[in-house]
């Protein structure tokens, strides 16, 4: 069972948009930044959003993150079928001393 | 560039021991904390440990506490995870990672590709 909670799996049509929660405690969301990760099948997970809601570089604009007291939210918009994988969302624990991630929201683009 | 290759797995009885070793290379070791997390197969990603850019806070996941030991070696800019009495449930692909904050974040950019531990009799 995993600190942070996430909806197991997510849908929408290509073009359209979709959110993906994260929600946790004071301890982890509520006080600490939030980072997102992409993971395709068979291959490592990816920085998407890091400091709650900033971009790497290379990032497309079409990813986007909030937070709001102890929950996140990943955004996805112009849904692509390349954007098929599975996001993580992870913020440091300070109760724990520890990372803490969700368990995951595999995307399916219908 | 950045980059960060993991090494050290493999196949492993349960009760044995094995260490991993992670590379990093294309940035300064010292300024970064690092990390080290498993996802079992078909599962999610789960944390396993880190080690401050100080080379001397280190914290783990309290399951793993007494079994997994995580170092690092600043001469080589190589990380390392001494895995003790492995069990069954131990079987994951380890990833070493890079957390730009030090260590106490759970931001993590780059991942290497990852090592397979197998833990069976």
């Amino acid at each position: 069972q995993s600190v942070l909670t996430q909806p197991p799996s997510v849908s929408a049509a290509p073009r359209q948009k979709v959110t993906i929660s994260c929600s946790g405690s004071n301890s982890n969301i509520g006080n600490n930044y939030v980072s997102w990760y992409q993971q395709f099948p068979g291959t490592a997970p990816k920085l998407l959003i890091y400091d709650n809601n900033k971009r790497p570089s290379g990032i497309p604009d079409r990813f986007s993150g909030s937070k709001s007291g102890t929950s996140a939210t990943l955004g996805i918009t112009g849904l692509q079928t390349g954007d098929e994988a599975d996001y993580f969302c992870a913020a440091w624990d300070a109760s724990l001393s520890a990372v803490a991630f969700g368990g995951g929201t595999k995307l399916t683009v219908l | 560039q950045v980059r960060l290759v993991e090494s050290g797995g493999g196949v492993v009885r349960p009760g044995r021991s094995l260490r991993l070793s992670c590379a990093a290379s294309g940035f300064s070791f010292d300024n970064y904390g690092m990390h080290w997390i498993r996802q079992a197969p078909g599962k999610g990603l789960e944390w396993v440990a880190v080690i401050w850019l100080d080379g001397k806070n280190k914290f783990y996941a309290e399951a793993l506490k007494g079994r997994f030991i995580i170092s690092r070696d600043s001469s080589k800019s190589m990380v390392y995870l001494q895995m003790n009495s492995l069990r069954v449930e131990d079987t994951a692909v380890y990833y070493c990672a890079r957390d730009p904050r030090g260590g106490n974040s759970g931001e993590f950019d780059p991942w290497g590709q990852g090592t397979l531990v197998t833990v069976s009799s």
